[in-house]
């Protein structure tokens, strides 16, 4: 079955450090890929998502993210982090075949941390 | 725009009990999903309706019930909660095909004792 993986499950920075976080996914096929942000308390919103086209991806509040098809990943990065940018991050991918078709798989989440 | 509507944002409930978890969205988006999130497993799937009057199972669909009367409401049925569905609950919408964002409701935490 199709699956998606974050390998990191809490992440702890300062402020102003570089951030990458860890998105892979095990399906040969197309997919569909999105990074979803859950501040304390609230619900998921969507940072940002790639359907096609320029494998690299920016989204709101500096966000960016890399597809590498080769490596079935979807990283997610920004250059400088703020002690705002506390929350929980999902990686979640929609297939295009299998049991998972069409519905949106998510990943653990990686929990971020920032000191100021 | 009130967006996805959940209620109650809060519930303790005993073992054997049942409740109706609420979700009420007024973007008039066909598809309506539940997903449970717990920690370190991310959300999955409860079940899904792509529209009034059809629903299908998600990936965790054991001990939980769906209806969809209306394109407004989606409501969640646990009928005789056991303490392993203790989790937040989310409930999303979205419009058309299956490549467009989905909207998320604010949660219902859930505990069962």
């Amino acid at each position: 079955a199709q699956s998606v993986s974050q390998h990191n499950h809490h992440v702890i920075l300062s402020e102003a450090a570089s951030l990458e976080l860890g998105c892979n996914y095990s399906y040969g096929g197309t997919v569909n890929l999105f990074w979803y942000v859950q501040y304390p308390g609230q619900h998921l919103q969507l940072l940002l998502k790639y359907f096609s086209g320029d494998p690299l991806v920016k989204g709101i509040k500096g966000f960016e993210a890399e597809f590498i098809k080769s490596k079935f990943s979807f990283n997610l990065r920004k250059p400088s982090v703020q002690w705002s940018d506390t929350a929980e991050y999902f990686c979640a991918v929609i297939f295009s075949g299998g049991t998972s078709y069409g519905k949106l798989t998510f990943g653990q989440g990686t929990i971020l941390t920032v000191h100021p | 725009n009130a967006g996805v509507t959940q209620t109650p944002k809060f519930q303790v409930l005993k073992t054997g009990q049942s409740m109706t978890l609420q979700c009420a969205q007024d973007m008039n988006h066909e598809y309506m999903s539940w997903y449970r999130q717990d920690p370190g497993m991310g959300l999955r799937l409860i079940h899904y309706s792509v529209g009034a009057g059809i629903t299908d199972q998600g990936e965790v669909p054991n001990g939980y019930n769906v209806s969809r009367s209306t394109t407004e409401d989606f409501p969640l049925r646990l009928l005789s909660a056991a303490p392993s569905q203790t989790s937040v609950y989310f409930c999303a919408s979205r419009s058309g095909g299956y490549l467009q964002p989905q909207h998320f409701g604010d949660g219902t935490r859930l505990s069962i004792l």
